[in-house]
Order: C-alpha cells, then structure tokens, then sequence
C-alpha cells in the first residue's frame, strides 16, 4: 500500500528562522507527491509537486522539496519564515492505480513566532 | 485558474435530516472528487467520479452517497445525517495527478 507519514503534527519557528516539514513515504512504484497548504479557513492551495523529474523542486511562496528515493522522503524547506507562512501543511501521495485519487498525511502545522 | 465552488460554506442541520452538499468546477475536469477533514486525520476520501453519471466508493463511503448528472456538479448527500458527521467537507477536481480545492463546507450536525 502506498502511504505517506509526517513525523511532526505541530513545528513552531521563530520569524526568519529556516522551516523544516518533514514528510516519509512509502510507495511500490514511482511515486508523485505534493505539499498542500491550508490556511485558516481557506481552502487546500497546492504548493509544489514531484513527478518524476528534478528532484529538488521549487513551489510557491519560496518553498521548496527535495525527493530522496534512498531515504523515502520528501520534505518540505524554506530558507527564511515568515508570519503568513503560518498554515497548515499535507504532504500528499498520487495513486495512479485507477483510482486517480490522492492520499493525504495527518497534516503538520506550522506556527510562526514574532 | 481553476475555479471549484461549494454551495455552502457553513451548515447546521439536525440528526436524521437528509443534506445535499453541492460543487461546481468551471474547468471542464472529468475527476471530481468528495473528502471529509477531521483534526489528526488528514483528508479521507468519500466517494470520486471520473464521468457523468460515474460513481466509485473512496475510503470511508458508509452513510454517504453522491450524483453527478452534469460535468461540472458533483453532488454529496447525507441520507440521514449523525452527528459522527459533523466534519469539514472539501470538493475537489482534476484532469490528472493534481487536485484544485474548493473552499470547504463546514457540517455541524447536532
């Protein structure tokens, strides 16, 4: 079964500081994945994804992740937080086995301190 | 840019009621898709369309059901609704891996 797992349900940062969310995977083929952000009552607004091509991937926002087959990961970094970059996040896994359909971690927030 | 609405952004209903849930997507997508959110859990799919009048169960489809008569509507009911019910209800559509969101329906069922 393919699956991902964020290892940590709250990160808090301070302003400035580098974010690290980190995101493990498990998948029999080659996987696509995503980063998802929520902010408060909004809706799911897609921040990048992996599809088998670079590796580091660059999204929105100045965030980025990095796909590390040897290790199953795909965390999610930004050099430098800031206040609106407080949200929640879902590292995603894509099933292309005809159900099309995505599957989401348990989600991960993020607090920013001034 | 995509464009996936949802009727309601916040609803009360009573145990027992029926509710429909609407979404319409302006993109022309064939995949639509129902999940619920619940704090810890992530999203869990209900149920995903990939066609007019196509259905198929997601994760967790007991007490649910949808219609979609129309391409761009993908329908959520709650045949008689409870309060394990009260959740966050997100829409979502796609013409491959990636799924554009609407903005949610929070249910609150009492």
């Amino acid at each position: 079964a393919q699956s991902v797992t964020q290892l940590d349900s709250h990160v808090s940062v301070s302003e400035g500081t580098p974010v690290l969310l980190r995101c493990n995977y498990s998948s029999s083929y080659s996987p696509s994945l995503f980063w998802y952000v929520q902010h408060p009552n909004k809706g799911l607004q897609l921040l990048l994804k992996y599809t088998s091509a670079a590796t580091l991937v660059k999204g929105i926002n100045g965030f980025e992740a990095e796909f590390k087959k040897s290790e199953t990961s795909f965390h999610l970094t930004k050099p430098s937080a800031h206040m609106s970059d407080a949200a929640e996040y879902f590292c995603v896994i894509f099933l292309d086995t005809g159900r099309r359909a995505l599957t989401f971690g348990s989600g991960t927030r993020l607090q920013v301190q001034p | 840019d995509v464009k996936v609405t949802q009727s309601s952004r916040y609803l009360v209903k009573r145990t027992g009621e029926k509710v429909f849930l609407e979404c319409v997507q302006d993109m022309d997508h064939e995949n639509m898709f129902w999940y619920r959110q619940d704090p810890g859990l992530g999203l869990r799919l209900i149920y995903f369309s990939y066609d007019v009048k196509m259905k198929e169960k997601g994760d967790i489809p007991e007490g649910y059901s949808v219609s979609r008569e129309k391409k761009e509507r993908f329908s959520l009911i709650l045949e008689s609704a409870s309060t394990n019910q009260t959740s966050m209800y997100l829409c979502a559509s796609s013409l491959a891996e990636t799924q554009y969101f609407g903005p949610g329906t929070r249910l609150l069922v009492l």
